[in-house]
């Protein structure tokens, strides 16, 4: 069954461009969404279906998905960028409809 | 403004009951699939179950079919989770989530409640 794999943990310098990726099988047939989670917060959608932001979400943020791997970027990473972030997708026929990889935690140095 | 509101959560002794609530405003509940996620303390999200708008189509996370039920009520805007058989390893953060778009199902998630934790423990 498939699988979403994330790094734990990823560190930037404020300024600087934080990348957070999401391995699985194929995942670059799926649409991807991502979550941003804040310490104490419930999460918060910030990208969805690859590359959509929805309204309200800085341009800052941005996603790609291809292949084996998804992709969501942070430019110009400040220090309210500090999070939890998740990646999912909608696994259709699977054990889960919803499924989430295990979170990447961003720390802005 | 969509406001989802979680209640009902708190500490139950494993292998009893408990139900939680969430109360939708801001949007048109009768509309929108609705969902349940949860997070145990320190760990990442678990979908645990979702309901249709017209309640015809639900479905369970493995880890809790036979033992949770989702159900809602459109006239009063309401989503329920009733748990039952509890299990210190179903200890979580509770969240209400509301799918995106009106009479579809497409499991994302653009609204979230603030959580209810349920404490499963002697």
């Amino acid at each position: 069954s498939l699988v979403l794999t994330q790094s734990p943990s990823v560190s930037v310098v404020p300024g600087e461009t934080a990348t957070i990726t999401c391995d699985g099988n194929n995942i670059g047939t799926k649409g991807v969404h991502w979550y941003q989670q804040r310490p104490g917060q419930a999460p918060r959608l910030v990208i969805s279906y690859d590359s959509d932001r929805p309204s309200g979400i800085s341009e800052r943020f941005s996603g790609s998905n291809s292949g084996n791997t998804a992709t969501l970027t942070i430019s110009r990473v400040e220090a309210g960028d500090e999070a939890d972030y998740y990646c999912q997708v909608w696994n259709r026929g699977g054990d889960h409809y919803a499924l989430f990889g295990g979170g990447t935690q961003l720390t802005v140095l | 403004e969509v406001q989802l509101v979680e209640s009902g959560g708190g500490l139950v002794q494993p292998g009893r009951s408990l139900r939680l609530s969430c109360a939708a405003s801001g949007f048109a509940f009768h509309d929108f699939a609705m969902h349940w996620v949860r997070q145990a303390p320190g760990k990442g999200l678990e979908w645990v179950s979702t309901i249709t708008w017209d309640s015809g189509n639900i479905a369970y996370a493995d880890s809790v079919k036979g033992r949770f039920t989702i159900s809602r009520d459109n006239a009063r805007t309401s989503l329920f989770l009733h748990m039952t058989s509890l299990r210190p390893e179903d200890t979580a953060f509770y969240y209400c989530t509301k799918d995106v778009y009106p009479l579809s199902l497409v499991m994302l998630f653009d609204s979230w409640g603030q959580g209810a934790l349920v404490t499963v423990s002697s």
